[in-house]
């Protein structure tokens, strides 16, 4: 299996509910990050992790929680969710964060309905 | 603030050529790329512009121009299966991508 693999590629949880998206890459990437995808908006920036860290949290709501245990995983857990937080979210990950080209290489996405 | 600004729609027909415009106003500038997303699947990599100019690959090119913010991708001898949208994005200085809202662009027979 090769590039960047998302599940569950649909979801539909209710508010109350505890659910975790998975990102797995399988490119030898080092940097990896969260993406929301709202229809006719920009790709919003969530999570950036380098070489396992943190580098990146553009003020996200509490109730997503991103964990990365090694450089090819990544997870976005989701906690009471809000109606509005039903969009793509999509996974990526580069080379390095800011390499030579910075190409990003995505998942196919997590289709969220939050009820 | 910074803005990247493309059309939200575009129409072409099949075998011909279309140009997709994105203009931006960034704290900086470190590269601009062009991604393709059809629809259901993940965005994928086409250009990447750093010096003024046009790159060309195959039937797609991409051209920039870091004094007027501006860069256009030019899609010639088009098929159906161009019928995709087109996201522009322009790494800043601090290495952030900022992002267009996309271009869908839809190719009629």
């Amino acid at each position: 299996e090769t590039g960047v693999t998302q599940t569950p590629r649909h979801l539909v949880m209710g508010m109350t509910n505890k659910k975790s998206l998975k990102c797995e890459q399988h490119l030898g990437h080092n940097a990896m990050y969260w993406y929301k995808q709202s229809a006719k908006k920009p790709l919003e920036l969530m999570f950036v992790y380098s070489l396992e860290e943190r580098v990146e949290n553009n003020s996200v709501p509490s109730r997503f929680s991103p964990e990365c245990p090694n450089s090819s995983h990544l997870f976005l857990h989701l906690h009471t969710l809000q109606p509005e937080d039903s969009a793509l979210y999509l996974c990526a990950s580069s080379q390095d964060q800011a390499g030579e080209t910075g190409e990003l290489f995505f998942g196919e996405g997590s289709r969220l309905t939050v009820l | 603030g910074q803005n990247i600004d493309q059309p939200t729609e575009m129409t072409a027909t099949e075998g011909a050529i279309v140009q997709i415009n994105c203009t931006y106003q960034t704290s900086g500038f470190n590269g601009l790329f062009w991604y393709q997303q059809h629809a259901g699947e993940a965005p994928t990599f086409l250009s990447y512009n750093v010096l003024d100019g046009l790159e060309e690959k195959g039937r797609f090119s991409s051209f920039l121009s870091r004094s007027k913010g501006y860069s256009y991708l030019l899609l010639k001898e088009l098929q159906m299966k161009d019928s995709a949208s087109y996201l522009c994005a322009v790494r800043d200085s601090n290495y952030q991508l900022i992002w267009g809202a996309g271009t869908k662009l839809i190719i009629k027979p």
